[in-house]
């Protein structure tokens, strides 16, 4: 069974702060993405990542997938109060071929 | 819009009872998922439809659920004699067919579920 490790599970902090929230697995995956969920709505998808070490950047967030393909990083700088949700990570391929493995999600809150 | 919706948006039952929960998937996508989400958790896969294939049902946790999907678009998940632990959120997503997109799917808002 693939799993994958998200910590930490909850995150508050003020805005402008910075913050990294990891997705650790003993696997590896074809790919991994990031979704955010906000409360009352499904996940909504922000990257995917495929690369060996490929960094991908969306406006202050940044994505890192790592070298072998068993864990990436979400960092977010000078978080905001819009940044608030439910950020969840997903991978991709392996045993579970058609299949997302989901972390168990970061519940992160942005006082203003 | 084109998203992917489901019915009803929220659901109280009473322990004992059936209940049905509706997804319309985005026209074309091939395939269709089924998740449980408990408050502010993660996603616990539920089952998965991929075109004409049998579906893996190896998520479902127990016999009490089920699902079908008609005409490769619609899909219903059953939950026979509700117990007060099936109270969660259950999401469907679709995606397009398998080798354009990396298993990115696509959410809908979901339907709360509330055994009483």
């Amino acid at each position: 069974t693939q799993l994958l490790e998200q910590s930490p599970q909850f995150l508050s902090i003020q805005e402008g702060e910075n913050l990294t929230v990891y997705c650790n697995s003993s696997s590896v995956f074809s790919s991994l993405q990031w979704y955010r969920q906000e409360p009352g709505e499904g996940p909504v998808l922000l990257v995917t990542v495929v690369t060996g070490g490929e960094v991908k950047k969306l406006k202050r967030l940044t994505f890192q997938f790592g070298d072998a393909r068993k864990d990436s990083s979400l960092h977010i700088t000078a978080a905001q109060p819009g940044d608030t949700g439910l950020y969840l990570c997903a991978g991709a391929g392996g045993t579970s071929y058609g299949k997302l493995t989901f972390g168990q999600g970061t519940i992160l809150t942005v006082h203003p | 819009g084109a998203g992917v919706s489901q019915s009803p948006s929220n659901k109280v039952t009473e322990k004992g009872k059936d209940v049905e929960l509706r997804c319309d998937p985005i026209s074309g996508h091939t395939a269709l998922y089924w998740y449980r989400q408990s408050l502010g958790q993660g996603l616990e896969f539920l089952i998965y439809f991929q075109g004409n294939s049998a579906p893996d049902k190896s998520g479902l946790p127990s016999d009490r659920f089920s699902a079908e999907r008609t005409g490769g678009s619609v899909s219903t998940l059953t939950i026979q004699r509700t117990q007060q632990e099936d109270s969660a959120v259950y999401l469907c997503a679709s995606r397009p067919r398998l080798g354009g997109s990396y298993n990115e799917q696509f959410f809908g808002p979901g339907t709360r579920l509330t055994v009483l």
